[in-house]
């Protein structure tokens, strides 16, 4: 079955430095996410990406974030200068339309030192 | 707003009984209905959905859900718990928005632990 994978597992970096999430989707589906969940808390929307474009994204996702589907597979999550407040698990997410099931990857469990 | 409640943060149960998690959503729209599970070091997995239908939806490894759309909840049952169901429950809710897009709005999760 095809599955949503994210690298790396884990990432741990100073805090200011800039890091890239990367995520493959499942190859037929259309629609992308993340997500984020700091330890303890709930499962928190970050944005939305579908042909090329961010969709929608919450006030999280300010302008410190970016992401990019940079050739036909991999869809990122840059974080330009990381603050503390950023460690967390990331989530990526896909679907093949927009009001179905979205699908997960693994996480990568960020941690800002 | 958009939310969503899980009433239950902890829940210890021992084998072969019943389980039922709560879950309900604020939102006036249609909405599409998910429990999410996840198992200690691994990713959120679909345990089952509601789109429309027969309020009551079956799922993987035993679990059901009902949706009762009066009191805006979709509670999750399972009869009879086994030792592996100890993880991490999710209730999500699939809002559109009014950008022309949907999002999970997820709950805070309950922690499920099953005891031998």
């Amino acid at each position: 079955e095809p599955e949503v994978t994210q690298t790396p597992s884990h990432q741990v970096t100073q805090m200011g430095q800039e890091v890239i999430l990367r995520c493959v989707p499942i190859s037929n589906h259309l629609y992308f996410y993340w997500y984020r969940q700091i330890l303890g808390q709930k499962v928190e929307f970050l944005v939305s990406f579908y042909n090329n474009e961010i969709s929608e994204k919450s006030e999280i996702f300010d302008d410190q974030f970016s992401v990019e589907r940079p050739d036909g597979s991999n869809f990122t999550l840059k974080i330009r200068s990381t603050k503390l407040e950023d460690s967390a698990m990331y989530f990526c997410a896909s679907s093949e339309v927009r009001q179905e099931t979205q699908y997960f990857g693994p996480g990568t469990r960020l941690l800002v030192l | 707003a958009q939310s969503v409640s899980q009433h239950n943060h902890h829940v210890i149960l021992s084998e072969a009984a019943s389980l039922e998690l709560g879950c309900n959503y604020s939102y006036g729209g249609t909405v599409n209905l998910f429990w999410y599970v996840q198992y200690p070091g691994q990713h959120l997995q679909l345990l089952l959905k509601y789109f429309s239908g027969d309020p009551l939806v079956k799922g993987i490894k035993g679990f059901e859900a009902e949706f009762i759309k009066s009191k805006f909840s979709f509670n999750l049952r399972k009869p009879s718990v086994q030792w592996s169901d100890t993880a991490e429950y999710f209730c999500a809710v699939n809002a559109f928005s009014t950008s022309g897009t949907y999002k999970y709005i997820f709950g805070t999760g309950t922690r499920l632990k099953v005891l031998a």
